[in-house]
């Protein structure tokens, strides 16, 4: 399996623009995890989703922010509008249950937003 | 809710020498899983080490080793024979058993190797 996938890599967008994360997770994986990560705060859980269900949302910081899992292979996060302070490194990662517990990241994607 | 508390902000060890990382968590979950995952420059997210919470013994992966005591609710990991390749940002990490499966992080400990 190729791993967890996001994409783009680097985006760097103007204040304002919507924006929208993409991510693939490992096929038979039923748990996937929407993590921000900035100096200020580390990584904090935006939001997560079990067999394509969000289970959690506390962690969204504003209306802005919001995730979609249309199936289990695709989620999206999406800003709109962006701001300078969403600057940061997004992952998002999946587990197969809790079996073992472990996720398995993405390499994230490095959004600056000007 | 659970959280995960790392108080060494930043931590230095000299090449081949041992270094302790520490971790503590908040939970009043008796089944859970804990993990120390290592994010070298690469910002790739690595898993280290896991510790299954009804399991006693604690758990070792080569070089790394931690400490378990559930009834502390700590959690540290040691580094043996540290390697210039050590050097990364170390998070730990809860999951809960119940509510919902949550993954948490603390806010991590920057290692440094001295050679």
């Amino acid at each position: 399996d190729a791993g967890v996938i996001q994409s783009p890599r680097h985006e760097v967008t103007e204040m304002g623009q919507e924006v929208t994360l993409r991510c693939k997770p490992i096929s038979g994986h039923d748990y996937l995890f929407w993590y921000r990560q900035t100096m200020m705060r580390g990584l904090e859980l935006l939001i997560y989703f079990n067999n394509n269900v969000p289970i959690d949302d506390s962690g969204m910081p504003e209306d802005r922010f919001s995730a979609k899992m249309p199936n289990a292979s695709f989620s999206t996060l999406k800003i709109q509008p962006s701001e300078p302070r969403d600057s940061a490194v997004y992952f998002c990662a999946s587990s197969l249950g809790f079996v073992s517990g472990e996720a398995f990241f993405g390499q994230g994607t490095r959004l600056t937003v000007v | 809710a659970q959280t995960v508390t790392q108080s060494q902000p930043e931590m230095s060890v000299q090449e081949a020498e041992t270094v302790t990382l520490s971790c503590t968590y908040d939970t009043s979950e008796s089944d859970y899983y804990l993990f120390w995952y290592k994010q070298p420059p690469s910002r790739q997210m690595i898993l280290v080490i896991r510790q299954e919470a009804y399991k006693q013994q604690n758990a070792t992966e080569n070089r790394f080793s931690v400490n378990f005591q559930k009834a502390a609710k700590s959690f540290s990991l040691k580094i043996s024979d540290s390697q210039l390749g050590d050097a990364a940002m170390y998070f730990c990490a809860y999951r809960s058993a119940g509510n919902g499966n949550k993954l948490v992080f603390g806010a991590g400990t920057i290692l440094r190797v001295k050679s």
